[in-house]
């Protein structure tokens, strides 16, 4: 157990909808990762929160936006879903803004029809 | 901008056997280097990382890895693999002025009996 919890675990939507992947990062970390990982593109950074502030960003979609919240957790907002978003979604956290450890969580699996 | 190539997609080996798995980085300076092992259905869990010093280090699970600045590479290694070893490996680097840990494309390691 990495302590990192994603919910949901599994998720099944269809073309056009919106949905909001959230997780709970390992008690004290204040880095978050978000990791998008499919077939055809392997696991491609998102975005990075680091104590609430947005500090690096990837190849993330504008229809994709990220928050962090006072608490630490952070939710990934995916809309107008297009059914190359079928992928898993890997949050991770860190106790280090660079160069920690990245603790993953189990993903969330979108699946959009 | 940093990249991380795993030239190997699979790697089979035969129980008992040695392992060399590949990566090469491309940035000026030198990364945080490290490799990540994804068994099936699982998030992923650091094996080693290489900040600076001794150019070999050891991970878990007997698993240990060599930066050859020369070459830009950082390849994984293990003396004698085991049929638990099976899993996909992904090197993976960070900078300290991108704040993103960007990962190689991954190699899958099967294990024949």
């Amino acid at each position: 157990d990495s302590g990192v919890t994603q919910t949901p675990k599994h998720l099944i939507t269809a073309t056009g909808q919106r949905v909001t992947l959230r997780c709970s990062p390992r008690s004290g970390d204040l880095s978050v990762y978000w990791y998008q990982q499919s077939l055809d593109q392997g696991l491609q950074f998102l975005i990075q929160y680091y104590n609430g502030e947005e500090r690096a960003k990837g190849n993330i979609l504008e229809r994709f936006s990220a928050q962090q919240f006072p608490d630490l957790h952070s939710e990934l907002n995916l809309s107008s879903l297009e059914l190359g978003d079928s992928a898993l979604y890997f949050c991770a956290s860190s106790d280090r803004l660079v160069g920690g450890e990245l603790f993953f969580g189990e993903g969330s699996r979108l699946t959009v029809l | 901008a940093q990249s991380v190539t795993q030239p190997d997609i699979h790697i089979t080996v035969s129980e008992g056997a040695s392992l060399e798995l590949r990566c090469n980085y491309s940035y000026g300076a030198t990364p945080y280097l490290f490799w990540y092992v994804q068994s099936p259905g699982q998030g992923l869990q650091l094996l080693l990382k290489y900040f600076s010093g001794d150019t070999l280090v050891q991970g878990i699970k007997g698993f240990e890895a060599e930066f050859k600045r020369s070459q830009s590479s950082f390849n994984l290694r293990k003396p004698s693999v085991h049929w638990s070893d099976a899993a996909e490996y992904f090197c993976a680097v960070e900078t300290d002025s991108s704040y993103k840990l960007i990962f190689g494309s991954g190699t899958r390691l099967l294990v024949r009996p």
